[in-house]
């Protein structure tokens, strides 16, 4: 049983430019959520996709979107990209409220 | 806001050591709790929760139990292992909210 998996694994891009992010959910899982985890800190909230939709949004600028598709798999889009982007970008899917989230490994993102 | 607040790192333990790491949080209502444990390179994976005063949530030897008086979750463990170094987060969901918000973690490390 596969668990929650992310592409890609590592990515590096310039200010300014634009970047997609992709998550498929843990098998049975219909809610993805998105988090960044910034070097030594916890992870912080982006947002929360079920059925399609934004549900919840956490603290962050319209430059960050998402996206939920039919088969629950998610992507996580970024513009403008400034130095401060650089992170961990993890993402987590869960079934039905109040069930614990579970994590994939994540993607690196390294602006330059 | 939610918050949470955990004790700060490193910690380094010698192996069979006792461990306790300190979380305190700060929530309207009746949260959810959790500890989740990233290992190097990785995502975070649950190791315990608790969803309701004096619930004790345990797995792989680590305790913790939801302390509604005091606000706390305390993670213990009676003997730790050089496989249990990693960084631990303590983490809630609130009431009414879809988001986990996250300690800054305590990165652990036990020598042989």
């Amino acid at each position: 049983d596969a668990g929650v998996t992310q592409s890609p694994t590592h990515l590096i891009k310039t200010r300014g430019q634009q970047v997609t992010l992709r998550c498929s959910p843990k098998s049975g899982h219909d809610t993805v959520s998105w988090y960044q985890q910034a070097l030594g800190q916890g992870p912080q909230f982006i947002f929360q996709y079920y059925e399609e939709e934004e549900r919840q949004r956490g603290n962050f600028p319209d430059r960050f979107s998402g996206h939920q598709f039919p088969n629950y798999s998610s992507e996580l889009n970024v513009n403008a990209l400034l130095l401060g982007d650089s992170a961990l970008y993890l993402c987590a899917s869960s079934s039905g409220t109040n069930q614990p989230q579970h994590f994939g490994d994540g993607t690196r993102l390294s602006i330059l | 806001g939610n918050s949470v607040t955990q004790m700060e790192g490193p910690v380094t333990l010698s192996e069979e050591a006792f461990l306790t790491i300190n979380c305190t949080y700060t929530a309207t209502g009746y949260p959810s709790l959790f500890w989740y444990v990233q290992y190097p390179g990785e995502g975070l994976q649950l190791l315990l929760k608790a969803t309701k005063a004096d619930d004790k949530g345990s797995n792989k030897g680590f305790e913790a139990t939801y302390r509604k008086e005091t606000t706390s979750f305390h993670l213990e463990k009676g003997s730790v292992q050089v496989s249990d170094s990693a960084v631990y987060f303590c983490a809630l969901t609130g009431a009414g909210s879809y988001q986990l918000t996250f300690g800054k973690g305590t990165k652990l490390s036990v020598i042989p």
